[in-house]
């Protein structure tokens, strides 16, 4: 069974710090990997995506692969309150067409 | 970025009675939908993927008889609960790629059910 492993947290930052997400997956031909942040009682809102080896930046956040040790990393710079929700990692199979796997999701508080 | 719908956002019913959720794309055609059910402080789980013009596949546990699933056109997919019990009430979630080669996906916004 192909599974998405994350730290349900909660994890507390200040504002300002750096946020560091983890996240596993078990199924080696996995190409594809999400970052999804999700608000309290809304549906997931996509933010990242990273398919190759190394680092993606895209503003605060920046999506860390490595695919030998099969590990997903989001890092979020200089955290707002307004980043406090929960991310989930999601990873697609490598046939195409397949829905994605989601993890259970870390929460994230960020105090002012 | 593209966009997709859901109605309704929320729905109370009563035990039994059936309820019908559309999920629209509006901006792409979406041979591809999936629908995701995500109950309260869990992640969301695939109940199925809806195919346009072919049977939905279901992902194992979930019944075929009870959520029926209709990808009419390639705008819209409906998932219909039928005969509705409490145990079914969830926050439903349905998601489309940009193209079956596209390895992003979108989520509509979600429909409550709540069944009393």
């Amino acid at each position: 069974q192909k599974e998405v492993e994350q730290n349900s947290g909660p994890l507390s930052v200040p504002e300002g710090a750096i946020a560091s997400l983890n996240c596993t997956y078990s199924d080696r031909v996995s190409q594809s990997f999400f970052w999804y942040r999700q608000y309290s009682g809304k549906s997931p809102e996509l933010i990242m995506s990273i398919y190759s080896n190394g680092d993606k930046e895209d503003g605060r956040f920046t999506a860390q692969l490595n695919k030998a040790s099969q590990y997903v990393s989001l890092l979020i710079r200089d955290s707002q309150p307004s980043d406090s929700a929960t991310y989930l990692c999601a990873v697609k199979l490598s046939q195409a067409g397949t829905a994605l796997i989601f993890g259970k999701g870390t929460t994230l508080s960020v105090s002012s | 970025g593209a966009v997709v719908s859901q109605h309704p956002s929320w729905v109370i019913c009563k035990s039994g009675t059936s309820v019908k959720i559309e999920c629209r794309s509006l901006d792409f055609q979406a041979t591809t939908m999936f629908w995701y059910r995500q109950f309260p402080k869990q992640s969301l789980m695939l109940m199925a993927t809806s195919n346009e013009g072919s049977k939905a596949t279901y992902e194992q546990g979930v019944e075929k008889d009870k959520f029926l699933i209709n990808h009419a056109s390639l705008t819209l997919s409906t998932l219909t609960v039928t005969s509705a019990h409490p145990e079914d009430s969830s926050f439903y979630i349905c998601s489309a790629p940009l193209a079956l080669s596209s390895y992003e996906q979108y989520f509509g916004p979600g429909t409550r059910l709540t069944v009393t």
